[in-house]
């Protein structure tokens, strides 16, 4: 089965500062990977995927990740945060050759201190 | 860029009622999910859709569930007996393809059984 921790439920940051979100997968299978974001009383929307092309993954907003297969990882990361970016993020896996469904990790609230 | 749609933004009904939480996808989507959230927690898939038939569900997913798409457009959940833990955000997605195809979600539905 697959699934996804997320390290650390609450994350600050500063204004300015690097923005490090981490994620874990666990898969049988090649997975792919995606990493969502929820503003409040929004649903969710996507930031960015890794459906196995490049490995660094660039999306929306500034925001760019690295799948580490080696590490079984899918940090986001942003070289400087914005007050813009508070908000939930969600890491996400599915079964590349069958999936009909996209499993959630359980999210980690992004705070940006000024 | 075309969105996903849900009503109502907010429901509230009695323990023991039946609910229609409705969507719609956008229109060259093929697959279509239910999701809930309960408050606080994660995003738990409840159920893919796709060619007029459930392709995947969850064991949230019980005989008190159903899915519909009685028409072209519309995508709909129904909960016929609600129970007070079936309180949560119901989001609705949809995504052109399986596999790499992002899922697109709508704001959600608080639903609220008292």
């Amino acid at each position: 089965a697959q699934s996804v921790t997320q390290l650390g439920s609450h994350v600050s940051v500063s204004e300015g500062a690097l923005v490090l979100l981490r994620c874990n997968y666990s898969s049988s299978v090649p997975p792919y990977l995606f990493w969502y974001v929820q503003y409040p009383n929004q649903g969710l929307q996507l930031l960015l995927k890794y459906t196995s092309a490049a490995t660094l993954v660039k999306g929306i907003n500034g925001f760019e990740a690295e799948f580490k297969k080696s590490e079984t990882s899918f940090h986001l990361t942003k070289p400087s945060a914005h007050m813009s970016d508070a908000a939930e993020y969600f890491c996400a896996v599915s079964d590349m050759n069958r999936d009909d469904k996209i499993i959630f990790g359980k999210g980690t609230r992004l705070h940006i201190l000024p | 860029e075309p969105e996903v749609t849900q009503t109502p933004s907010h429901q509230v009904t009695q323990m023991g009622q039946e609910v229609i939480l409705r969507c719609v996808p956008i229109s060259n989507h093929l697959y279509f999910y239910w999701y809930r959230q309960i408050l606080g927690q994660k995003v738990e898939f409840l159920v893919s859709f796709y060619n007029n038939e459930i392709s995947e569900k969850s064991e949230i997913f019980d005989d008190q569930f159903s899915v519909e798409r009685p028409d072209g457009s519309n995508f709909t959940l129904k909960i016929r007996s609600t129970k007070l833990e079936d309180s949560a955000m119901y989001f609705c997605a949809s995504s052109e393809n399986r596999g790499n195809s992002p899922l697109h979600f709508g704001n959600g539905t608080r639903l609220t059984v008292t």
